[in-house]
């Protein structure tokens, strides 16, 4: 079965450079997330979307970090001006519906290294 | 003070071992917890919700206690491929984003 895909699955790239990465959720899932993970630790939130609507984004660590969900199915996690502290993986996760208590599933997640 | 904490261990344990992990929370309205699985360079896998009432899941075994603000799981007779960290995930009241701790690694030993 289909779950969350992310691509690409390894990014590097040179410091000031932008870099975009892509999350499909699970068919038909409402809500999807953002998390980064720096080696060590566990994922820390970045945003929130439930459909097309961005309700949450006091995660992202600075105006480099933007995200979007046009159509309310793919997103796009797009960071301007890359620093070499945004290197780490970025997991998406996608939850059937906007209810506390409905489990998040995790993509594969993209493994960022900036240069 | 973190939102979630964690022993970050490494527990090592040997085969058949019963094993217990903590994870502590500040936030005393905190209204969902789970406890999630990751293997080395991989997603974060769901092991089980956590319910007022204590919950099993075969050698699983997840407990909440809100007035002390902490969860904890036990695993009965460890199995090699039970090695993993795994994760403590809080979602505050009036969210829907998760606090992960920083997780625990276990290592069971043959």
């Amino acid at each position: 079965g289909a779950g969350v895909s992310q691509s690409p699955r390894y990014k590097v790239a040179k410091r000031g450079q932008d870099v975009a990465l892509r999350c499909d959720p699970i068919s038909g899932h409402v809500s999807l997330f953002w998390y980064q993970q720096a080696l060590g630790q566990g994922p820390e939130f970045l945003t929130y979307f439930q459909n097309e609507a961005q309700l949450d984004k006091s995660g992202l660590p600075s105006d480099r970090f933007f995200a979007e969900r046009p159509e309310g199915s793919v997103s796009t996690l797009k960071i301007q001006r890359t620093q070499q502290e945004d290197s780490a993986v970025y997991l998406c996760a996608s939850s059937s519906r906007g209810r506390h208590n409905q489990p998040q599933h995790f993509g594969d997640g993209t493994r960022l290294s900036i240069l | 003070r973190k939102e979630v904490e964690q022993d970050p261990g490494p527990f090592n344990v040997p085969e058949g071992a019963t094993v217990a992990f903590n994870c502590t929370y500040s936030n005393s309205a905190s209204q969902s917890f789970f406890w999630y699985r990751q293997d080395c360079r991989k997603e974060p896998k769901l092991l089980m919700s956590v319910y007022s009432s204590g919950n099993e899941d075969g050698r699983f075994t997840a407990q909440l206690n809100r007035a002390s603000q902490y969860i904890s799981l036990l695993i009965r007779d460890s199995k090699l491929s039970d090695s993993a960290t795994y994760l403590c995930v809080v979602i505050p009241s009036g969210t829907y984003k998760y606090i992960f701790g920083t997780g625990t690694r276990l290592k069971v030993l043959a």
